[in-house]
């Protein structure tokens, strides 16, 4: 799977719109993008997908560049409850389950 | 969607002691796996359980220490034997469903 770069950690002001950039520059054609977030004390949630296309789902947008090397997740109106660590992975999507997990984006949504 | 549930949610461990964590899954999955995040870290694959064959682990993990059955399409267990503080952790377990993973809540282990 290839390696994601995140930035450690953002501040948000509630009802904005947060980004969350993460490179992953040696992304194979066959390997989607894929954003998970965890809220402390539980487990990872899924959040949203996409392969090449941009992709808007109840919770998130996702932009992913022409290139594909980039990408950032979307929270259109932050909420404190957003306040997370966010996950951006890369992965062949038939081997869905197996994943490689980074260090991840502290996203702290502030009032 | 995939709902999971683990057992136990937290305990206290005395080290030298060894532990079996429980996951249940409301559906039949192909695929389960289990990931350890220790104290302000991020998740590491420990292994790969499919029922009817022996889970594939990741370097640097093994069996003798971690022992992992998975019975059926629905349930398998994670042991942690001869714990030691640094086996202080969150266990969970993970599912594959369509394109989606899904995991647990969780097993947060102190060993004392």
């Amino acid at each position: 799977d290839a390696k994601t770069t995140q930035p450690t950690s953002m501040d948000c002001a509630e009802g904005r719109a947060a980004n969350l950039p993460c490179n992953h520059s040696t992304i194979s054609g066959n390997e989607y993008v894929y954003w998970y977030r965890q809220i402390h004390s539980q487990g990872p949630q899924y959040i949203i997908h996409g392969l090449k296309n941009n992709e808007t789902n109840e919770m998130a947008s996702l932009i992913i560049t022409e290139d594909r090397k980039s990408s950032t997740l979307i929270l259109p109106h932050a909420t404190l409850r957003d306040t997370a660590v966010y996950y951006c992975i890369v992965r062949v999507d038939t081997n869905a389950g197996k994943s490689t997990f980074g260090d991840g984006t502290t996203l702290t949504v502030k009032p | 969607s995939a709902v999971i549930s683990q057992k136990p949610s937290r305990d206290i461990c005395q080290r030298g002691t060894s532990l079996t964590i429980q996951c249940q899954v409301d559906s039949q999955v192909t695929m389960m796996f289990w990931y350890r995040q220790q104290p302000g870290q991020s998740l590491t694959l420990i292994a790969t359980a499919n029922q009817g064959s022996e889970a594939t682990y990741e370097s640097g993990f093994v069996i003798d220490k971690f022992p992992i059955s998975r019975p059926n399409l629905t349930f398998s267990t994670l042991t942690v034997s001869n714990m030691s503080p640094e086996d202080s952790s969150i266990y969970l377990c993970s599912v594959s469903s369509g394109n989606t993973i899904y995991f647990g809540e969780g097993s947060w282990l102190t060993v004392v």
